[in-house]
């Protein structure tokens, strides 16, 4: 299958720094990617919808200022936690795309980030 | 307002046994299904997908049974294994579905126990 890669896979940092997470598609160019977020024993919430060359697209109640969405190719998409804190600690997950006609997802491994 | 729904937390089977893992979707604009294991820790996996235009698709062990009329979908897993153990989430798409184009609708997931 298609390979993602996510780096970092975890990370701590203190309240009121900024992270920055990468997302690439290995063997294959993706799209779009896709940024979702994981709480404990909760579902995949998508956050936002990147495509190559263009503006993320935000979910509803996903403050775009906050999490900065870049995707300059098409093998990387980056999301940028601003000004973290506490709450923002989770497991964040990105996912790839061949093509619009082309449905199947495919995620990375995720990156677990704690805001102290 | 979930419009896809795992209403199993968990599951239990007995190695070598038939593991069952149901779905129920409520928008009838989902014409795209798939299926993702997840371990903890690590980004989902894509296992099986079907379209709305078949009922059923098989790939080795892992088997997905669609029925439109009921908006249920079902996977089935035989001979289950113990390293089949993991959390299995449901997910739907669609292009119409009223929401982010391409985008997935993932269920809350089942954790499925494999018993030796």
């Amino acid at each position: 299958g298609a390979v993602v890669s996510q780096h970092p896979s975890r990370v701590i940092c203190k309240s009121g720094t900024s992270v920055k997470i990468e997302c690439r598609s290995l063997d294959f160019q993706a799209t779009t990617m896709f940024w979702y977020r994981q709480f404990p024993k909760q579902s995949l919430m998508l956050m936002a919808t990147s495509n190559e060359g263009s503006k993320a697209t935000y979910e509803q109640g996903v403050e775009k200022d906050k999490f900065l969405i870049n995707h300059a190719s098409l093998t990387l998409s980056t999301l940028t936690v601003t000004s973290a804190h506490p709450e923002d600690s989770s497991f964040y997950i990105c996912s790839a795309r061949f093509s619009v006609s082309q449905e199947t997802q495919y995620f990375g491994p995720g990156t677990r980030l704690l805001v102290l | 307002d979930q419009q896809v729904k795992q209403n199993s937390p968990s599951l239990s089977v007995q190695e070598g046994r038939i593991s069952i893992l149901n779905c129920d979707y409520t928008n009838s604009m989902f014409d795209y299904f798939l299926w993702y294991k997840k371990y903890p820790a690590e980004g989902p996996t894509f296992l099986i997908s079907i379209s709305s235009i078949k009922d059923k698709n098989e790939d080795g062990r892992f088997t997905v049974f669609l029925n439109k009329s009921a908006k249920h979908l079902s996977l089935h897993i035989v001979p289950s294994q113990p390293g089949d153990s993991a959390v299995y989430f449901c997910a739907a798409s669609g292009l119409n579905y009223g929401g982010s184009q391409g985008n997935l609708i993932f269920g809350k997931g089942t954790k499925l126990s494999v018993k030796p």
